[in-house]
């Protein structure tokens, strides 16, 4: 069974760091991209960044582009979000997404339950 | 970037009709366009993928259909258990793109 389990939110100060991971199982991590998404809270879905599955082509959307770095670590089942300069309008619930084929990093087929990050002072 | 215009925001319908939920893309997303459907409190769940493929274990009751920029996703007869968010999703191009979202409720 896919299961994909993500960590390390919180509530942080403005213009801080934090770390997200999702850790991946049930399935061959190395073989898929990957992606994360997100929600703020009583808002919609906003696709955030996607990794290849040998990190050879990453994506972000423009409103986190040169903030948050997204990475994985293969031996580790592991992926990753840095983000950094972390704006209240980066509230939200962050969840990590499979795609369903191997070939692409869409359609997002599986889904972890997401991380809440809350920047506030 | 593609904008994805999805209508209605919010719809009542009663159980056992039939219901559409549009989704227009600014441009041309052939057939890149995703359904998915969100409950209260949980991860969005995918539905329809590639405009008209139904995702594994969905009930056949959904299905979507439609190419370029105008998609439909259609629930045959509405069940209880449809309550929820419906959103679209164009992959064709970077960046991924979501709708704004449909709350569908039981009238």
């Amino acid at each position: 069974e896919v299961q994909l389990v993500e960590s390390g939110g919180g509530l942080v100060q403005p213009g801080r760091s934090l770390k997200l991971s999702c850790l991946a199982s049930g399935f061959t991590f190395s073989n898929y991209g990957m992606n994360w998404i997100r929600q703020a809270p009583g808002k919609g879905l906003e696709w955030v960044a996607s990794i290849s599955s040998s990190s050879s082509y990453i994506y972000y959307a423009d409103t986190v582009k040169g903030r948050f770095t997204i990475s994985r670590d293969n031996a580790k089942n592991t992926l990753y979000l840095q983000m950094t300069s972390l704006r209240s309008e980066d509230t939200a619930l962050y969840y990590c997404a499979r795609p369903k084929f191997l070939t692409t990093v869409a359609p997002f087929a599986y889904w972890g339950q997401g991380t809440l990050v809350t920047v506030s002072s | 970037d593609i904008q994805m215009t999805q209508s209605p925001s919010f719809l009542s319908a009663s159980v056992g009709d039939r219901v559409t939920i549009n989704c227009k893309a600014s441009q041309n997303i052939n057939r890149y366009l995703n359904w998915y459907q969100q409950k209260l409190g949980e991860a969005p769940k995918l539905l329809i993928y590639n405009a008209n493929s139904l995702q594994t274990g969905i009930p056949s009751r959904f299905s979507g259909s439609g190419s370029g920029t105008d998609f439909t996703l259609t629930i045959s007869s509405l069940q209880p258990e449809d309550v929820a968010t419906y959103f679209c999703l164009q992959h064709n191009s970077w960046p991924f793109t979501f709708g704004s979202g449909t709350k569908l409720e039981i009238k």
